[in-house]
């Protein structure tokens, strides 16, 4: 069984462009996560998914970030314009009960 | 506000020998911990979990304590080997809140062979 796949793995890009992470979560996993980890941190919370509802995203920087997760499914998360503290590696997780699943993560870059 | 804490950065043990990681937590509403293993530019790995309902839960060479009333819990591998020289990350989740889950900042283990 495939696991949590992202996309890009890797993106550079200059400060006040946008950028896009896209996640498809395992099979069957309703609730899906985006982390944000920072160098030497442990993975910080940026929003859930229940469905194709946002139940927390309360740690999400809404005036440069937003997501979707339309059908339910697939998720993407958007940095618009991006900043240079928002260089981490972007987690997606999901997960059906219990343990979470992550995914390789992206690692962004923002020059 | 760091919920929960991995106080040690780093722990360096000999192939063989008895690695423990530590963690501490400070909400008493947490009833569900999960420890997590993380290779360079992989993302975490699930490794073994514990309820509050127990006090010990073992899995090969992975033992997770936990000690409610110190808020204290630790991850047991022995015997340690160099393929177990990673990230690992503790992360705890709050009764009655469904799936959400909070993460301490890591302790990188290195095995020594």
């Amino acid at each position: 069984e495939a696991g949590v796949v992202q996309s890009p793995r890797y993106k550079i890009i200059e400060k006040k462009q946008p950028v896009a992470f896209w996640c498809n979560p395992i099979s069957g996993h309703n609730t899906l996560y985006w982390y944000r980890q920072n160098l030497g941190q442990g993975p910080e919370l940026l929003i859930r998914y229940e469905n194709e509802e946002a139940v927390d995203d309360s740690q999400l920087p809404k005036d440069r970030f937003s997501a979707e997760r339309l059908k339910g499914v697939d998720s993407t998360l958007k940095i618009q314009p991006a900043e240079l503290g928002d260089s981490a590696v972007y987690l997606c997780a999901s997960s059906f009960s219990g343990e979470q699943f992550f995914g390789p993560g992206t690692r962004l870059t923002v020059l | 506000d760091q919920q929960v804490k991995q106080n040690s950065p780093s722990l360096s043990v000999q192939e063989g020998r008895i690695s423990i990681l530590n963690c501490d937590y400070t909400n008493s509403m947490f009833d569900y911990f999960l420890w997590y293993k993380k290779y360079p530019a992989e993302g975490p790995t699930f490794l073994i979990s514990i309820s509050s309902i127990k006090d010990k839960n073992e899995d090969g060479r992975f033992t997770v304590f936990l000690n409610k009333s110190a808020k204290h819990l630790s991850l047991h591998i022995v015997p340690s080997q160099p393929g177990d020289s990673a990230v690992y990350f503790c992360a705890a989740s709050p009764r009655n809140t469904g799936n959400q889950f909070y993460f301490g900042t890591g302790t990188s283990l290195t095995v020594i062979p």
